[in-house]
């Protein structure tokens, strides 16, 4: 109940394509869902995050869709480049609970 | 400023070495966190610091022994590690426990030999 299910492993994008991350949760009490992006050698980084009482959210040419009755979410990356290659994590939590992440995906965006 | 500072970046260590990780936030946050990233795998918790309190232990290992100093600062001291224990260590930190964005540091790659 506490895992996230997270998909594809790995994903491979032509520069200005769309890429997709999905994941899937099965605890209902989650209440919050972020995106992760991480580069070789480096710390995680927040990328964008969604709470339960929004269908979407979108930040620049990243997009959260969120499916509360399919408990699933994804990511959306418009317009991937070069630079988006890294790994993604997806993530859940309850409020004063621990981040739950997602196994990752890693991306690679060909010029 | 979302800055989340870690030294040293890299470290190599004995197994019968003792060292110790350093973590340092300014932005006034006042939970403080460590997980361990092994390669190709997402980050897992280790400790969780609220208030300058030690508030969550996953089960880790003694060797593995955490403290906070102050409300910007924590540290990781390393006793006796095995090499499995070789990962990427990162800090993080949160507004409050309460609060859920968390911002991760570089991390520092440890290897045990």
């Amino acid at each position: 109940q506490q895992q996230v299910k997270q998909s594809p492993q790995s994903l491979i994008v032509q520069k200005g394509g769309i890429s997709i991350i999905n994941c899937a949760y099965e605890n209902t009490a989650f209440d919050y869902f972020p995106w992760y992006q991480q580069f070789p050698g480096k710390g995680p980084a927040l990328l964008i995050a969604i709470r339960p009482d929004v269908s979407e959210k979108k930040e620049g040419r990243f997009t959260i869709s969120f499916n509360k009755s399919a408990k699933q979410f994804s990511l959306h990356i418009m317009d991937s480049q070069p630079g988006d290659s890294a790994t993604y994590f997806c993530a859940a939590s309850i409020l004063n609970d621990k981040l739950i992440f997602g196994t990752g995906t890693r991306l690679q965006v060909f010029p | 400023d979302t800055e989340v500072t870690q030294t040293p970046k890299h470290l190599v260590m004995g197994m019968t070495n003792k060292k110790s990780l350093k973590c340092e936030q300014h932005m006034g946050h006042r939970a403080m966190y460590w997980y361990k990233q092994k390669a190709k795998k997402p980050p897992e918790l280790m400790f969780v610091y609220s208030y300058e309190k030690l508030s969550i232990n996953e089960s880790v290992p003694s060797r593995f022994s955490p403290e906070c100093p102050n409300s910007s600062l924590l540290n990781l001291h390393l006793h006796a590690l095995q090499p499995e224990d070789s990962a990427l260590y990162l800090c993080a930190s949160s507004q409050d426990v309460g609060v859920h964005e968390q911002y991760f540091g570089p991390g520092t790659r440890l290897t045990v030999t």
